[in-house]
């Protein structure tokens, strides 16, 4: 069964520093996610893309992040300068569609400490 | 603000038995409500789907049930499994531009 993946599984990093993290949504999927989850939080929702654009966002998703699909398979989000409190894990989603009643697939997550 | 509340925070049952999840929420309107089950270090994997015009949904052990009148959802376990032991979050899905809402899951551990 097709599934979206995710590299690094873990990534330690400095402060300040940039961190990319990628994904490999389900191949004929058009929707992209991507959600962190601070330990013992919930999930929260960053953004969504769609059609090599980002079609929402939240407000945790500020000048910091970016996101992009360089090729017809990676979906990345980029941190441009890590701070402690971005420590979380990192899930990205896929989905077929955007509708209401569409599945979102989740990625195994990537675990980021920043120290 | 669209919340979404899940009890008990965690709970230990023993191989065989049930339980049930709650959750709460008051996410207005919404579209449709999901459990999702979330093993450790794993990503969420959904389990049901309920328009707000359904009351039941079932797959294979588990059951959701949703009161959308008292804003109310529960997820039944039945005869639980080892592999049962996960996250259990339930997740709104908001009318409009279809945002997922999360709670914070229900953290069910199932001892033999």
């Amino acid at each position: 069964e097709p599934e979206v993946t995710q590299t690094p599984s873990h990534q330690v990093t400095q402060m300040g520093q940039e961190v990319i993290l990628r994904c490999v949504p389900i191949s004929n999927h058009l929707y992209f996610y991507w959600y962190r989850q601070i330990l013992g939080q919930k999930v929260e929702f960053l953004v969504s893309f769609y059609n090599n654009e980002i079609s929402e966002k939240s407000e945790i998703f500020d000048d910091q992040f970016s996101v992009e699909r360089p090729d017809g398979s990676n979906f990345t989000l980029k941190i441009r300068s890590t701070k402690l409190e971005d420590s979380a894990m990192y899930f990205c989603a896929s989905s077929v569609s955007g509708g209401a009643g569409e599945t979102q697939y989740f990625g195994p997550g990537t675990r980021l400490l920043v120290l | 603000k669209n919340q979404v509340e899940q009890s008990p925070q965690s709970l230990i049952i023993l191989e065989g038995k049930n339980c049930t999840l709650q959750c709460n929420y008051t996410v207005s309107p919404f579209s449709n409500l999901r459990w999702y089950k979330q093993d450790t270090g794993r990503g969420p994997v959904s389990l049901t789907i309920m328009t707000f015009s359904e009351n039941t949904k079932s797959n294979g052990r588990y059951t959701a049930t949703l009161d959308a009148d008292t804003k109310q959802s529960s997820l039944h376990i039945t005869a639980s499994q080892l592999s049962d032991s996960a996250s259990y979050i339930c997740v709104v899905i908001l009318y409009g531009n279809n945002r997922l809402a999360f709670g914070k899951g229900n953290q069910v551990v199932v001892i033999p």
